[in-house]
């Protein structure tokens, strides 16, 4: 099975200060890696999407120079929030494509970061 | 723009029930997803139906695809406790060559024994 590692679950960081949050594909290659975030009880809202070795699309609306997106390997995605503020609080979660034996491209999500800005 | 829509937001049944969940979404899409979320977890995938007509039955859950009426039902035969969660549908769109996923609006479910 394809499984997505995602670290940290949890942080707590105080207002000013970056955080960096990985994504891993364990077993598998992932060209698109894709970023989203998740406030209590909403939707998931797709943040930007991450190809390898290129620079991340982000959706309208979101600040690239906020959120750092870095794809450096077909398995690894890094999320930076930087200068981190309380509305940054959010649940952060990243999925990754992979193309199952029928043709379709199954989605396969992390376990979400929780993140909470002081 | 691809809008997704799921219908009721909030859904408490007993044990022993049957319901479905709609699911709408605005423009074209050849895939749809359905997916499940237990509280404070990430996404669990239930189904994938990639053409008009699909059905896919998994336990207790059944989902189908109707892509002319753009619609995608989860339907719950004989509910259990353990069923209770949120449940996303998501369609498929492209963009510049990117394959996206739009979320629904979730679906909270409460399964009262």
């Amino acid at each position: 099975g394809a499984v997505v590692s995602q670290h940290p679950s949890r942080v707590i960081c105080k207002s000013g200060t970056s955080v960096k949050i990985e994504c891993r594909s364990l077993d598998f290659q992932a060209t698109t890696m894709f970023w989203y975030r998740q406030f209590p009880k909403q939707s998931l809202m797709l943040m930007a999407t991450s190809n390898e070795g290129s620079k991340a699309t982000y959706e309208q609306g979101v600040e690239k120079d906020k959120f750092l997106i870095n794809h450096a390997s077909l398995t690894l995605s890094t999320l930076t929030v930087t200068s981190a503020h309380p509305e940054d609080s959010s649940f952060y979660i990243c999925s990754a494509s992979k193309r199952s034996l029928s043709g379709a491209n199954v989605l396969t999500f992390g376990a979400g970061s929780r993140l909470t800005v002081l | 723009e691809l809008k997704v829509e799921q219908n009721p937001l909030f859904l408490s049944m007993q044990e022993g029930k049957n319901y479905t969940i709609y699911c709408n979404y605005s423009t074209t899409s050849d895939r749809l997803y359905w997916y499940r979320q237990d509280p404070g977890k990430s996404l669990e995938s239930l189904f994938v139906l990639l053409s008009n007509g699909a059905v896919k039955q998994e336990g207790r859950l059944m989902a189908s695809l109707d892509t002319k009426a753009r619609l995608s039902t989860l339907h719950i035969t004989a509910a259990v406790h353990d069923l209770s969660a949120t449940y996303f549908c998501a369609a498929r769109y492209l963009n510049f060559g990117n394959e996206k996923l739009t979320f629904g609006t979730g679906t909270r479910l409460t399964i009262i024994p």
